[in-house]
């Protein structure tokens, strides 16, 4: 079965870039999301189709994705975006998340 | 605003069942594939089911296949999740999802786009 493969943790200083990967076979044919889940909160669409941003979300987070690594990248980190992210794509009809990322902000 | 409203979780003993229940409003609910995805403590989320807008077409993941059965009443703007031999790893928060959806060349690429507060279910004797 189609697997999907995130860091459990990646730090940033605030107002410094952070990068969170998401890497699965083939992962560039398909199309990726991003999540974002605060502590007690239900997750949030940040990003989807790779790299477009719903409205609402702040131009700070992008995503990319190519070969077998999608990448989502929030610029100029703010202490509000630590939260757990977790990618999501699709393979033969079911939705596959990545084990999810903690990101830190200190 | 778009809102969904899970409800039907609670404490349920292995091998018995329960039914989710999701009350969307502020969308075209009969135009909109609905997901139900989990989340076990301290987990990781996992999709467990999809329904197409009009509920001709029904995904599910592998470990509920065969026990779980989403279905949907656009009359009523609801989704449900029937849950039959209920096991202790279904224990999790369950939530509502709404898709969207974006024309391709060729054919539509869907996603999950607005999540609901989630229903707990916990299965213990």
């Amino acid at each position: 079965s189609y697997e999907l493969t995130q860091p459990p943790s990646v730090s940033v200083s605030p107002g410094q870039t952070a990068s969170i990967t998401c890497s699965g076979d083939k992962l560039g044919d398909k199309y990726v999301c991003w999540y974002q889940q605060k502590p007690g909160q239900s997750p949030v669409l940040v990003i989807y189709q790779d790299t477009m941003r719903p409205s609402g979300i702040p131009e700070r987070f992008s995503g990319s994705n190519s070969g077998n690594t999608a990448t989502l990248t929030i610029r100029g980190t703010q202490a509000m975006d630590e939260a757990d992210y977790y990618c999501q794509a699709w393979d033969s009809s079911t939705a596959i998340f990545g084990g999810g990322t903690k990101l830190t902000v200190l | 605003q778009v809102q969904l409203v899970e409800s039907g979780g609670g404490v349920v003993q292995p091998g018995r069942s329960l039914r989710l229940s999701c009350a969307a409003s502020g969308f075209s609910f009969s135009n909109s594939g609905m997901h139900w995805v989990r989340q076990a403590p301290g987990k990781g989320l996992e999709w467990v089911a999809v329904m197409s807008y009009d509920g001709r077409n029904k995904y599910y993941v592998d470990s509920v296949k065969g026990r779980v059965t989403i279905s949907r009443d656009n009359s009523r703007n609801r989704v449900y999740l029937q849950m039959n031999s209920l096991r202790g790893e279904d224990t999790a928060v369950y939530y509502c999802v709404k898709d969207d959806e974006v024309k391709l060349r060729r054919g539509y690429y869907y996603y999950m786009d607005v999540w609901g507060k989630g229903t707990t279910v916990t299965v213990s004797s």
